[in-house]
């Protein structure tokens, strides 16, 4: 099993859409939940970052944590082709210096 | 723009060769990280630098190698070439290690490696 699990895909929706991407992890000591975008052809790029479970909104992304089922997600109100890439979750525990990453899921918002 | 630069941009090499990627992290980053992304198997984590030091590692091969210089430039060496070995090699940087880090890696551009 996989310590990360996402779902690849892809999605489309069309433009104004709510999106929703999910993860699921195993690792109880996951505390550092992040989101990352990635353009076609360009280097992940930090999005969304949260600590332990909760929300957070920023614009029009807003990322929830799920501790007790091991699940977070990340959701985009309003969606704009300009959103159109591939979304990694990643996470870590609070020790330890590696990252986990999801596969990414391929998203593509029609105009 | 991340801050993090990585050189070359594109590589196309033979196999058996032995090819050299560089990164250089952003100002004040301590830490860096390599990871390789193909299209089937996401992000692979291959190993981090801190400092100059190793700290972690990850699925790197044998013939595989990095280093971490003085002036925190980081190097990955990739030798006896081997067609499986064409992909995207992405360098990270953060500020801090272990718990210290609040997990923000800012990544460069890539280096895309093809072998034939």
């Amino acid at each position: 099993q996989k310590e990360v699990e996402q779902d690849p895909g892809p999605l489309s929706v069309p433009e104004g859409a709510i999106v929703s991407l999910n993860c699921t992890y195993s690792n109880s000591a996951f505390q550092y939940f992040m989101w990352y975008r990635q353009y076609s052809r360009k280097g992940p790029e930090l999005l969304m970052y949260t600590y332990s479970s909760g929300n957070k909104e920023d614009g029009r992304f807003t990322a929830q944590v799920d501790k007790s089922s091991k699940y977070i997600s990340l959701f985009i109100r309003d969606s704009q082709p300009s959103d159109s890439a591939t979304y990694l979750c990643a996470m870590r525990a609070r020790a330890g210096n590696q990252f986990y990453f999801g596969t990414g899921t391929s998203l593509t918002v029609i105009p | 723009d991340s801050g993090v630069t990585q050189t070359p941009k594109h590589l196309i090499t033979a196999t058996g060769q032995r090819v050299t990627l560089r990164c250089s992290p952003r100002s004040g980053d301590l830490s860096v990280y390599w990871y390789q992304q193909s299209l089937d198997q996401g992000l692979q984590f291959l190993i981090q630098y801190y400092n100059g030091e190793e700290r972690a590692k990850g699925n790197i091969l044998e013939r595989f190698s990095a280093q971490q210089f003085p002036d925190l430039h980081s190097e990955l060496n990739l030798s006896s070439l081997e067609l499986g070995d064409s992909a995207l090699y992405f360098c990270a940087s953060s500020v801090e290690s272990g718990a210290a880090n609040t997990g923000e890696l800012f990544f460069g551009e890539g280096s895309r490696l093809t072998v034939l």
